[in-house]
């Protein structure tokens, strides 16, 4: 049963502390995303990439946030320094260009205190 | 600006009777439309999905309608079962980014 894997599952960290948060996406899979759930926005559209390459960033705060596929099977999102305001769920999720629906992985609840 | 919305934060159902839950977006460019689930402490599932030249599309006991000129969907769980209590997120796909924008969810819990 192909899944996709987020660690950590959890996280707390201090503000100002950098944060690394990884994602596994499907062996396979050509389209990678990550997104952050909040009470307000829903799922929020951070960043996403096609065949590695970034096509839209423009959900991320630019100045503290960064993603990057370094390869085919890693995905990372990185936030410094984190902020309270950061503290969310963030899930990533892959699936095939053109596919029906993507697969999420199980998120990392993030806190920042 | 959110160009998908979910208006109901919440929705409760009696066991066996119908589910309806709706969301509106803004976006005419939006043409393939979708539905997850979302269980507690997990990542969304996807449900169902429809393409804009639709206006319906089933499977099993969800039914997703669609209505352009209003820039409306709404799915329909028949009968509710308790294990369909869960958060339901609708999104919207422009085609060609592939990028899904979601609403911000209706928590449904089905009553036993």
């Amino acid at each position: 049963d192909a899944r996709v894997t987020q660690t950590p599952r959890h996280k707390v960290t201090e503000m100002g502390q950098e944060v690394t948060m990884r994602c596994q996406p499907i062996l396979g899979h050509n389209t990678v995303f990550w997104y952050r759930q909040t009470m307000m926005q829903g799922l929020e559209l951070l960043a996403y990439f096609r065949n590695r390459a970034p096509l839209d960033d423009s959900g991320m705060p630019k100045d503290r946030f960064s993603a990057e596929m370094p390869d085919a099977t890693l995905a990372t999102l990185k936030i410094q320094p984190s902020e309270p305001r950061d503290s969310a769920v963030y899930f990533c999720a892959s699936g095939l260009t053109g596919g029906d629906g993507y697969t999420f992985g199980s998120g990392t609840r993030l806190t920042v205190v | 600006d959110q160009q998908v919305k979910q208006n109901s934060p919440s929705l409760s159902v009696q066991e066996g009777r119908i589910s309806i839950l709706n969301c509106d977006y803004t976006n005419s460019m939006f043409d393939y439309f979708l539905w997850y689930k979302k269980y507690p402490a997990e990542g969304p599932t996807f449900l169902i999905s429809i393409s804009s030249i639709k206006d319906k599309n089933e499977d099993g006991r969800f039914t997703v309608f669609l209505n352009k000129s209003a820039k409306h969907l709404s799915l329909h769980i028949v009968p509710s079962q308790p294990g369909d209590s869960a958060v339901y997120f609708c999104a919207a796909l422009y085609s060609g980014t592939y990028k899904y924008i979601f609403g911000t969810g209706t928590r449904l819990k089905v009553l036993a």
